[in-house]
């Protein structure tokens, strides 16, 4: 079955970079995704890439993905503390995606 | 940007009591729609797909008689947990994707239930 992992927790200064990872395990994932959510919050959805595709850039935002090593991840540069929130990396076909556990981005002034 | 509601943001209800949750998109039509449930610190399970006009696709080990599913319109989903206790509490998040679309999908804020 479809399963997506990512670390639980990181931890970045204000100004710096952060990076996000991930690794799934359905090869036949056409989207990867990467949502945000603040406290009691829904999700929004900040990027996604189609899977024939390596890098996507937007603004501050740079998704990278591996698929041989089906491993994504997420730069967020200049990071603020607006940026703290918990990230979730996900993986879809059609309509129905499959989430991580979330990774708790905690910035520090 | 499309937006999905839910209603109510939060529910406080007594044991045994059945509680409903409204999943509507605001400015789009949405035939299918995802109901999610999210427990704290863990990620977002996927409980079931409703269909408009049809039944409801429930999830491996999602009881469809307990959680109940309906889909009148093509803008209104709703859940209903029935005869709740006290481990239905939990953070329920209702999705839709526009027609046509096949890559986003658009979340509601959630649902906060707590059954005591």
């Amino acid at each position: 079955g479809e399963d997506v992992e990512q670390s639980l927790f990181l931890s970045v200064r204000e100004g710096d970079s952060s990076v996000i990872n991930c690794t799934y395990t359905d090869s036949s994932s056409t989207y990867l995704y990467w949502y945000k959510q603040e406290p009691g919050a829904g999700l929004q959805l900040l990027t996604y890439i189609f899977s024939n595709m390596d890098m996507k850039q937007d603004q501050r935002l740079t998704v990278l993905l591996n698929k041989k090593d089906k491993h994504l991840s997420l730069r967020i540069a200049d990071t603020q503390t607006g940026d703290s929130a918990i990230y979730f990396c996900a993986e879809g076909g059609y309509q129905k995606v499959t989430f991580g556990i979330g990774t708790k981005l905690q910035v520090i002034p | 940007g499309a937006v999905v509601s839910q209603h109510p943001s939060w529910v406080i209800c007594k044991s045994g009591t059945s509680v409903k949750i409204e999943c509507r998109s605001l400015d789009f039509q949405a035939t299918t729609m995802f109901w999610y449930r999210q427990f704290p610190k863990q990620s977002l399970m996927l409980m079931a797909t409703s269909n408009e006009g049809s039944k409801a696709t429930y999830e491996q080990g999602v009881e469809k008689d307990k959680f109940l599913i309906n889909h009148a319109s093509l803008t209104l989903s709703t859940l209903t947990v029935t005869s709740a206790h006290p481990e239905d509490s939990s953070f329920y998040i209702c999705s839709a994707p526009k027609d046509g679309q096949i890559y986003e999908q658009y979340f509601g804020p959630g649902t906060r239930l707590t059954v005591t």
